[in-house]
């Protein structure tokens, strides 16, 4: 089974502090995933990673970079975290050749 | 510019009654389209492609190009199918398979 697995299910910080997201896949897969999950918005994808050190924006970057220095890990970072980006984040990887992208349980991010 | 449309954020059924949640699509080329189900305390999995048309959990969906549709329907609705459904929409000639989610809609079961 592909396990996803994210550095930590519920984080408080505060307006200002810089954030990491830690996310990491067991399978070797190629492509990665950042979305964030907000109630009546669905999922939005705010980075995604096809290779190490190979990044795209998705439809939301503003506020947000990431990091791929290692395949099986892909980082999203809050370089200063604002009260508008606290949201569920989810994280997702993808790889051989179906589409299935395989999700991880999400961190559940309060900026105070 | 794909998109994804679920027109009901919240669907409300009895145990056994049928069950369609809708999903209608805008894309200019040849879509894979997904649907995704989020149970609660449970991660995001994937229920179902079209491109399989394989029936899971009762659920199928079948895509309509004519209507640019893909709505999930199941006979005899379950309590356990309480959950919330995203359908999805990808590239099929695509290389970064970037999948683009409806909204979501919210399905409940009563007993």
């Amino acid at each position: 089974d592909v396990k996803v697995t994210q550095s930590s299910r519920y984080l408080v910080k505060r307006t200002g502090e810089k954030v990491f997201l830690e996310c990491v896949q067991d399978m070797d897969h190629e492509n990665m995933f950042w979305y964030r999950q907000d109630p009546g918005l669905g999922l939005r994808l705010i980075y995604f990673s096809y290779d190490v050190k190979m990044k795209e924006k998705g439809d939301i970057p503003e506020g947000y970079s990431v990091s791929r220095e290692k395949k099986e890990r892909f980082s999203l970072i809050l370089e200063s975290a604002s009260t508008n980006q606290t949201s569920m984040y989810l994280c997702a990887s993808r790889g051989g050749m179906g589409y299935e992208q395989y999700f991880g349980p999400g961190t559940r991010l309060t900026v105070t | 510019a794909q998109r994804v449309t679920q027109p009901e954020k919240l669907l409300s059924v009895f145990k056994g009654a049928p069950v369609e949640l809708k999903c209608n699509y805008s894309y200019s080329g040849s879509p894979e389209l997904f649907w995704y189900v989020q149970y609660s305390r449970q991660r995001l999995q994937l229920l179902l492609r079209h491109i399989s048309r394989e029936s899971i959990k009762g659920f199928t969906a079948d895509l309509n190009k004519g209507e640019t549709s893909f709505h999930l329907k199941k006979p005899f609705a379950q309590e356990e199918d309480s959950a919330m459904y995203y359908c999805a929409l990808t590239n099929s000639g695509g290389s970064n398979y970037k999948l683009t989610f409806g909204k979501g809609t919210l399905l409940t079961v009563n007993p």
